[in-house]
């Protein structure tokens, strides 16, 4: 069955980075893209950004430009996501979720990343 | 971006009610609109897609409609295990956003 397992949760110092990964299985890895969705506590769901494995190509939200890389090996069939200039409203649990349209089909477990000042 | 608002936030219903919940987009998404189920500590997991396609291995008593600008998920009689918090997400374009949110409790 499809498996989306994520990194383990992670402690980091305001002004530092972070970087989540997601493994797929179970999954034809260049059907789908991956996107990265967070939820601060208490919070609703954010796309972060998504990234099509095959092609490398990224496509991110706003609120993050500049901040997060979302990378992907298809040989791992494993993503990433790097959130850099970390600050305190970045605390959240961070999702991987892969997507052959834009719907949400499979989710990883969720990492939570906490910042601290 | 393209805003979505979702109506109630929360309500309070019993086992065995039927319970409505409703989407607005800021400007149409045709039928690219789904609908996402989360429990605590949980991540979300897809119920509805394209509006009103019911995923696989979802149970029949979720079902959803609209297009445009307005959806709909309706839950023709609630279980136990639905109480949850469930999103709308728009797929029409990037960046994807979802809707607040609508906490579904027991009365």
């Amino acid at each position: 069955q499809v498996q989306l397992v994520q990194s383990g949760a992670d402690v980091k110092k305001a002004g530092s980075s972070v970087k989540v990964s997601c493994k797929a299985s179970g999954v034809t890895f260049s059907t789908y893209t991956i996107s990265w969705v967070r939820q601060a506590p208490g919070q609703g769901l954010e796309w972060m950004g998504r990234i099509l494995p095959i092609f490398g190509t990224t496509d991110y939200a706003q609120n993050f430009q500049g901040r997060v890389t979302i990378t992907a090996d298809e040989s791992t069939t494993t993503a990433y996501m790097e959130l850099s200039r970390l600050r305190s409203e970045d605390t959240a649990v961070y999702f991987c979720a892969a997507a052959q349209t834009g719907d949400f089909e499979y989710w990883g477990q969720g990492t939570l990343v906490t910042v601290s000042s | 971006d393209i805003q979505m608002t979702q109506s109630p936030s929360s309500l309070s219903a019993s086992v065995g009610d039927r319970v409505t919940i409703t989407c607005r987009a800021s400007q149409t998404i045709i039928s690219y609109l789904n609908w996402y189920q989360q429990k605590p500590g949980k991540a979300p997991k897809l119920l509805i897609y394209a509006a009103s396609r019911l995923q696989s291995g979802v149970p029949s008593r979720f079902s959803g409609s609209g297009s445009v600008t307005d959806f709909t998920l309706t839950i023709s009689s609630l279980q136990p295990e639905d109480f949850a918090t469930y999103y709308c997400q728009q797929s029409y374009s990037i960046p994807f956003t979802f809707g607040g949110g609508t906490k579904v409790e027991i009365k």
